[in-house]
């Protein structure tokens, strides 16, 4: 267990559709990251956090958006879902960010399905 | 640029026999730390072994080791006396200034084990 909490496990929902991923953090870590894994494109960095600013962009479509709350847990919302969108999804945290040395411990990811 | 290379893309190992999964990386920091995860084909991402890129020893946790020479530039995951359960895909990363401390990761091994 990395104690990361992913919610939920399994989504299964239509285009054009919009879902909220949730995700809290390893107990102390400031930082959170969000990632998709598709078939097609691997594994590909979306968003991160630290203390509740967004610290850095990576790939991510405008339809989709995350926030990270004062309690330090966050949600990634997708919106107008579309096929492609369907992929697993995984929350990771780690301490701090400005560092190499911190590991960064996922979650148990979110499957979504879009169909 | 960090790269990450894993050139094997498959292996088939023989169960109770050691295993070396390959990874060569690419990066101008003198600050890195280098990271391996497990990926069964339930989906989850399981973090194993650290080597930060200043550590004189080799990691080793449990039957990982982290064969670590910086002069070649490689992260070799050694796995000893392999077991049914470690097959699954093996994703080495790294993390440093130059990629604004995000995981940059290679594509990835899928390890079989053969009973």
């Amino acid at each position: 267990d990395s104690g990361v909490t992913q919610t939920p496990k399994h989504l299964i929902t239509a285009t054009g559709q919009r879902v909220t991923l949730r995700c809290s953090p390893r107990s102390g870590d400031l930082s959170v990251y969000w990632y998709q894994q598709s078939l097609d494109q691997g594994l590909q960095f979306l968003i991160q956090y630290y203390n509740g600013e967004e610290r850095a962009k990576g790939n991510i479509l405008e339809r989709f958006s995350a926030q990270q709350f004062p309690d330090l847990h966050s949600e990634l919302n997708l919106s107008s879902l579309e096929l492609g969108d369907s992929a697993l999804y995984f929350c990771a945290s780690s301490p701090r960010t400005d560092t190499s040395g911190n590991t960064i411990y996922f979650g148990e990811g979110s499957w979504l399905t879009v169909v | 640029a960090q790269k990450i290379t894993q050139t094997q893309p498959g292996m088939f190992v023989q169960e109770k026999e050691a295993v070396t999964l390959d990874c060569t990386y690419d990066t101008s920091d003198q600050s890195y730390g280098l990271f391996w995860y497990k990926q069964p084909s339930s989906g989850e991402m399981i973090f194993l072994i650290y080597q930060g890129s200043y550590d004189e020893q080799n990691a080793t946790e449990g039957r990982y080791s982290l064969n670590f020479q910086k002069a070649r530039k490689s992260a070799n995951l050694v796995i000893s006396a392999s077991q049914l359960g470690d097959s699954a895909m093996y994703f080495c990363a790294m993390r440093g200034m130059d990629s604004n401390y995000q995981l940059i990761w290679g594509a990835g091994t899928k390890l079989i084990i053969k009973p």
